[in-house]
């Protein structure tokens, strides 16, 4: 999956605990997506993030969940006092640019939350 | 964000068929990608189109951009089983957002 990095792979936690994923796009990428899975379902659009700057959230349930792109280190997205609905798999993808020309995005190999 | 139909949902088929799959949307994209993703892995980018009537080829997988851009084709020649996987459309606006908007998929078994 060319080299964006998620982890952890798989994650459970009980409701009303915190659930903290994080990606570390590709050598030379600086703009980062999130996507949420659901079984059977495709991909759903969460968040854009640019180094520092969240660019859309046009995605993101308003309540519970965030997401930053630090300077230094992985992006993280951070869902506080998870509920059983949010068992999911989460994706990260990375691209060089924005990707409104190209569309091309490179997608790691996930994330699964199990909220128990 | 956008509704997109892809259709079959499921394929059953003996190694060395063709397949043909297809997606439609409500409204216009001026970006068609297909992805496969392969159980408990991410997606993996077999073709992009960005132009309305384009044709490409990727080894045994031809795409197509509808020339209305509300639609997209997946063909794949010659199936052989590592093809099994679950194959994504994805549309992307650029007018209107970042977002790609992802079909339900179609989920391809191969027999050999």
């Amino acid at each position: 999956n060319a080299g964006v990095m998620q982890n952890p792979r798989h994650l459970v936690r009980r409701r009303g605990q915190e659930a903290r994923l994080r990606c570390s796009p590709m050598k030379g990428h600086s703009h980062v997506y999130w996507y949420r899975q659901l079984p059977e379902e495709g991909l759903k659009f969460m968040v854009y993030l640019q180094k520092e700057n969240i660019i859309d959230e046009s995605g993101m349930p308003k309540e519970r969940f965030s997401a930053e792109f630090p300077k230094e280190g992985p992006s993280i997205l951070r869902i506080q006092q998870v509920v059983r609905g949010d068992s999911a798999a989460y994706f990260c993808a990375s691209s060089r640019d924005r990707n409104l020309n190209t569309g091309e995005l490179f997608f790691g190999e996930g994330s699964r939350l199990t909220v128990l | 964000g956008q509704q997109l139909n892809q259709s079959p949902q499921s394929m059953f088929i003996q190694e060395g068929e063709d397949v043909s799959m297809n997606c439609t949307s409500s409204s216009i994209f001026n970006t068609w990608l297909w992805y496969k993703q392969d159980p408990g892995e991410g997606p993996v980018l077999l073709i992009a189109l960005y132009k309305a009537g384009e044709l490409t080829s990727n080894g045994r997988l031809t795409a197509q951009f509808g020339i209305t851009r509300k639609d997209s084709f997946l063909n794949i020649s010659a199936s052989i089983p590592s093809d099994v996987g679950i194959y994504f459309c994805a549309g992307l606006n650029s007018n209107s957002g970042y977002a790609l908007n992802f079909g339900k998929g179609t989920s391809l078994l191969v027999t050999p």
